[in-house]
């Protein structure tokens, strides 16, 4: 299994662009979340989805959108870049909520 | 939202036992202890979790107390390769990460 994987690694971005971080598992596990690190903080969640079609907000969810059409992707949009998002992010993935999350190796992000 | 507090930072020497405590008086009846741990540039790792009883695994032990308020980590023989920031969260339909507990061990 490779776990959870997350593509690009680092990514520069204009102020205004576009992108979207990718996510993927393939341990089958139903419950996957994304969650941002800025320098020196905790993690903060941005959106989490319990399984496929289902998707909800978490603590900072402005400036991010989600989908889930797979068990195995978890794609986060960034609709419109600003500097505040400069900020490692992580995604996670678990068979359940209350059993252990596994993270992938993290994106990080810089927003110029 | 049930939140926890956790003391900014702590020291330990090397092969010695470390206890890491959290505070989370409003817990709810329902909500389990996970406790990961962040090394240096990596993600967050899973150490352990639990409801009620205290758990052991390969990595470490959790100590809940009765009341279910606090509950503890406990390293048995820090090494220098457990010198992390340990996170104490709790299960409430999302996974809030504090600031967590920066854990220095000297050799």
């Amino acid at each position: 299994n490779a776990g959870v994987t997350q593509t690009p690694k680092f990514q520069v971005l204009k102020t205004g662009q576009s992108m979207t971080l990718q996510c993927a598992q393939d341990m089958n596990h139903e419950y996957m979340s994304w969650y941002r690190q800025d320098p020196g903080m905790g993690l903060r969640l941005i959106h989490y989805s319990v399984g496929a079609g289902i998707t909800d907000q978490g603590e900072v969810p402005n400036g991010y959108n989600v989908s889930r059409s797979t068990t195995e992707d978890f794609p986060l949009r960034l609709l419109s870049a600003a500097p505040s998002q400069t900020s490692v992010y992580f995604c996670a993935s678990s068979p359940d909520p209350d059993y252990e999350q596994y993270f992938g190796p993290g994106t990080r992000l810089t927003v110029t | 939202d049930a939140k926890t507090t956790q003391p900014n930072s702590m020291e330990s020497n090397e092969e010695e036992p470390v206890h890491l405590p959290c505070n989370h008086s409003t817990i709810s009846g329902t909500d389990y202890i996970h406790w990961y741990r962040q090394l240096p540039s990596q993600g967050p790792e899973y150490v352990i979790h639990g409801l009620t009883s205290n758990v052991n695994n390969r990595m470490a032990s959790l100590a809940i107390a009765e009341d279910r308020k606090s509950s503890t980590l406990i390293l048995h023989r820090a090494t220098l390769r457990d010198a992390a920031v340990y996170y104490c969260i709790l299960r409430a339909n999302d996974m809030r990460f504090g600031a967590g507990t920066r854990l220095t061990v000297k050799p």
